[in-house]
């Protein structure tokens, strides 16, 4: 799990609720993502950060929010106007574009 | 769009054997490969990269190799061990690009 951490680990959302994902890195690096992920799938893009102060979508943006207003921290919402959240949610932290990502353990958001 | 995909969903071997996983890529411009390993439950962990200048790279027990012309990479785990049960899975990025695309990950399941 490197330098970054993610809680909780597990997550429960009720209807129409809007939760917050915490991701922290102490790697110094400069770039955040994250990514969701369902059962025996692949890896799938929700927003990342090249800077402090800067985000950008990725290919499943609808639904979430994002926020960097700290270089260690890129906390994600789940908003209500997400109505598939059930995954497992992870965050990654670069050097740099075109550098190796590293993970957090995750958090698995399930509804109730 | 361009992905990345891989040719086995599942893969076991016995203990001790030599493992190869394999994974195709569909464009040309991509140049920088990571192989990750997700264990159940947790985040992906770095196994080794490559970038396109290269054909062959090796780390402890494990290589991979890049072959261009026909946009293949594969992974060998050399003397495969219970703990390396897990999926993989290769990603890609191309030019100075931020966003990695992953495959949907080989099971790999190592017999005692």
């Amino acid at each position: 799990d490197g330098g970054i951490t993610q809680s909780p680990k597990y997550l429960f959302r009720k209807e129409g609720q809007n939760v917050t994902l915490s991701c922290e890195q102490n790697l110094n690096h400069d770039a955040m993502y994250w990514y969701r992920q369902d059962p025996g799938q692949g890896l799938r893009l929700i927003y990342y950060s090249q800077i402090v102060n800067d985000f950008q979508k990725g290919d499943i943006a609808e639904g979430y929010s994002v926020s960097r207003e700290k270089k260690e921290s890129f906390p994600l919402t789940v908003t209500s106007a997400q109505k598939n959240p059930t995954a497992f949610y992870l965050c990654a932290s670069s050097r740099d574009r075109a550098e190796t990502q590293y993970f957090g353990p995750g958090t698995r958001l399930l509804v109730l | 769009g361009e992905s990345v995909g891989l040719h086995l969903p599942t893969l076991s071997v016995q203990e001790g054997d030599n493992s190869i996983i394999n994974c195709a890529y569909s464009n040309s411009a991509s140049d920088y490969f990571i192989w990750y390993k997700q264990e159940s439950g947790k985040g992906p962990q770095f196994i080794i990269d490559i970038r396109s200048n290269m054909d062959k790279r090796q780390g402890q027990r494990v290589t991979v190799l890049l072959n261009k012309t026909v946009k293949h990479l594969s992974l060998q785990i050399a003397a495969t061990q219970p703990g390396d049960s897990a999926v993989y899975f290769c990603a890609e990025t191309r030019g100075s690009n931020y966003k990695l695309t992953f495959g949907k990950g080989t099971l790999l399941t190592v017999n005692p």
